[in-house]
């Protein structure tokens, strides 16, 4: 079974700041990896897939890096939209969520 | 434009059973996989069950696998959750989502449905 863990569980910063969020799996998953961002009260959007490529609409200040077990999601200068939730998510059999890493000012 | 919206959600008690539904559009509803994800109060996010294209695949979370059933009306573009013998930890949001079989991901979601079990 996939698990996945995120750190740190929350994160301090500014608008303009650059922000690293880790994912890490207990085992090799190669590059199936997606990122997500949950503003309060919405669902979640899709930002990255397959570790490193942005999905459709996603800013381009989001990048992802990373395979195996550490993944990263950086956000190259914080925008007041993105002080959010951020969790992994990965598909084996079935399908993994991270705990999640919330962005607060 | 892609929309999804999640219907059937309310206050229910404790063995009792539920169906939420989830109206498409925007898309070829039937030459894509759908998804049901929960997020209990203040947590974070849980995948509920998938179903497969045609409906020929059906998978399930550990915490659901026999009491919930996912199903697809391909003819009204809609989704389906049927939840039977509903337990106070059922209590969540439950989002439906696009699933791209390609990347492993969900890259449309509707805005939720809130399913409080409670005595």
């Amino acid at each position: 079974e996939i698990v996945l863990t995120q750190s740190p569980a929350s994160l301090s910063l500014s608008p303009g700041d650059r922000a690293t969020l880790s994912c890490r799996a207990n085992q090799d998953i190669g590059s199936h990896l997606a990122w997500y961002r949950q503003k309060p009260g919405q669902s979640p959007t899709l930002l990255m897939y397959d570790a490193t490529h942005r999905a459709t609409g996603a800013p381009d200040r989001f990048s992802g890096s990373g395979s195996g077990t550490d993944f990263t999601l950086t956000i190259r200068s914080l925008e007041p939209e993105d002080f959010a939730v951020y969790y992994c998510q990965h598909r084996s059999t079935l399908f993994t969520f991270g705990p999640g890493t919330t962005v607060d000012v | 434009q892609i929309h999804l919206l999640e219907s059937g959600g309310g206050v229910v008690q404790p063995g009792k059973s539920l169906t939420l539904s989830c109206a498409t559009s925007g898309f070829v509803f039937r030459t894509f996989g759908m998804h049901w994800v929960r997020q209990a109060p203040g947590q974070g996010l849980e995948w509920v069950a998938a179903i497969w294209v045609d409906g020929d695949k059906k998978y399930y979370s550990g915490s659901v696998e026999g009491r919930f059933t996912i199903s697809r009306d391909d003819s009204r573009n809609t989704l389906y959750l049927q939840m039977n013998n509903l337990r106070v930890e059922d209590t969540a949001v439950y989002f439906c989502a696009r699933g791209d079989f390609a990347i492993g991901a969900f890259d449309y979601w509707g805005p939720g449905s809130r399913v409080t079990v409670s005595s």
